[in-house]
């Protein structure tokens, strides 16, 4: 099983609402990671978790809340977003830091 | 200047051609090296992973890397319609901080 499962597949929300992203993989893999990706862009790495502690954090607004419950499972947060916060955001797992898995994503449209 | 470098394209070539797509790259730390495809509105798809210097061979996909000129390729033999998507390079360092190019949009044309 390579699949990394991500819900919900899209999502929209007003600047004061709270929701939350779900990544789940279970391939045993002990790092997991959340990108961001503007339509024609590249990813862009936000958060890195490795043995469920979060290990690299790129600068990324307080408004996104990563959480690692267990080795399966990540979460991201989200707060009193910005219009500029829609996008796509792929979660990805990696067995030792080396190729990564993406999910499909889920759309996020900040009203 | 960025870390990864790649020609965004677009780039349109006739069904089976020979695809060369290509990064370069400034950081010597990085050591793992991936080739990700993406469709529209979907997650990217690993389709080649190395992390030595040299060639790798899988079906249609040829990934080679060259660590002393900092330079990437990916070959795709016999391309066919349903390559066309969007390449993007990666690569990442022993401290997990990947980075990608810009991707490039390839159209193969029946």
């Amino acid at each position: 099983d390579t699949e990394v499962t991500q819900t919900p597949k899209h999502l929209v929300m007003g600047m004061t609402n709270k929701k939350s992203l779900k990544c789940e993989q279970h391939m045993g893999h002990r790092a997991m990671y959340w990108y961001k990706q503007k339509a024609k862009k590249p990813p862009e790495l936000m958060f890195v978790y490795s043995y469920e502690k979060l290990s690299i954090n790129e600068s990324v607004p307080s408004r996104f809340s990563p959480e690692c419950p267990n080795s399966s499972l990540l979460n991201l947060h989200l707060h009193a977003l910005q219009p500029e916060d829609s996008a796509l955001y792929l979660c990805a797992s990696s067995r030792d830091g080396s190729e990564q898995f993406f999910g499909p994503g889920t759309r996020l449209t900040v009203l | 200047q960025k870390e990864v470098e790649q020609d965004p394209g677009p780039l349109s070539v006739p069904e089976g051609a020979i695809v060369s797509l290509n990064c370069t790259y400034s950081n010597s730390a990085f050591q793992y090296f991936m080739w990700y495809r993406q469709y529209s509105r979907k997650g990217p798809e690993l389709l080649m992973y190395t992390y030595s210097s040299g060639n790798k061979e899988d079906g249609r996909f040829t990934a080679q890397v060259d660590k002393s000129s900092k330079y990437i390729s990916l070959f795709i033999r016999d391309s066919q319609p349903s390559d066309s998507a969007t390449y993007l390079c990666a690569m990442s360092s022993l401290h997990n901080d990947m980075r990608f190019g810009a991707g490039t949009r390839l159209t193969v044309k029946p």
